[in-house]
């Protein structure tokens, strides 16, 4: 078994401020995964990455930036904060071969003034 | 591309009554990964069935669903719904996208109530 870890667990912002969310991973996985959850809105995909300093770009990679600096840890940055913006963040992470279930972690709740 | 679609919204169950959330499939791949996450209020989503298969069924916490690739469908049941199993559904089949690795796609969901 292993465990993702993300970190802050609540991050609240200013309007325009830069954010960044870490994301930690002791599974041994090759791809780490960046989704955004609103209510009424699913999951939907900012960035992944297959291998340690390789990235991908999901359906929302508008407005974020994303640096995998280690097989283990893969951190999101929020460019620029917008107003009132309110969503969870997720991290997740799979194997590349096999079934590829991907693991998530708790999640980070973004709250910006 | 690629599309998942799920029954839509909000379903409202009794306790006690079958669960059928329906799920449907859009891709060129013939060999996808099927999965069935549950997401329970304030939790992330965590793996619930998943199927590679065609046509065999694939249980798990009581829930079921069978692959059927010829009309791309992978719906859940459940016999009787419980109190516990209100929750966001979400159905995802997985695909390769070779050098480009593997993406889950993700609907909207399917949130569960059930009732007393």
């Amino acid at each position: 078994g292993g465990i993702i870890t993300q970190t802050p667990k609540f991050l609240i912002g200013q309007e325009g401020q830069k954010l960044t969310l870490k994301c930690q991973q002791n599974f041994n996985h090759d791809t780490m995964y960046w989704y955004r959850q609103d209510s009424g809105k699913g999951l939907r995909l900012i960035y992944y990455s297959i291998t340690e300093n390789d990235l991908q770009k999901g359906d929302l990679s508008e407005g974020y930036d994303a640096s995998r600096e280690k097989k283990s840890s893969f951190s999101l940055t929020v460019t620029s904060a917008q107003k009132n913006e309110m969503a969870v963040f997720l991290c997740a992470s799979s194997r590349t071969g096999g079934a590829r279930e991907q693991y998530f972690g708790p999640g980070t709740r973004l709250t910006v003034l | 591309g690629d599309s998942v679609t799920q029954t839509e919204g909000l379903v409202t169950l009794t306790e006690g009554l079958p669960v059928m959330l329906n799920c449907t499939y859009q891709t060129i791949y013939s060999n996808p990964f099927l999965f069935w996450y549950v997401q329970h209020l304030n939790e992330s989503p965590r793996l619930l069935l998943k199927s590679f298969t065609d046509n065999k069924r694939t249980e798990h916490q009581g829930f079921h669903a069978t692959l059927h690739k010829s009309s791309s469908s992978f719906h859940l049941q459940k016999s009787s719904a419980q109190l516990s199993d209100s929750a966001l559904y979400y159905c995802a089949p997985s695909m390769n996208y070779g050098s480009s690795g593997n993406k889950l796609i993700f609907g909207i969901g399917t949130l569960l109530s059930v009732k007393p």
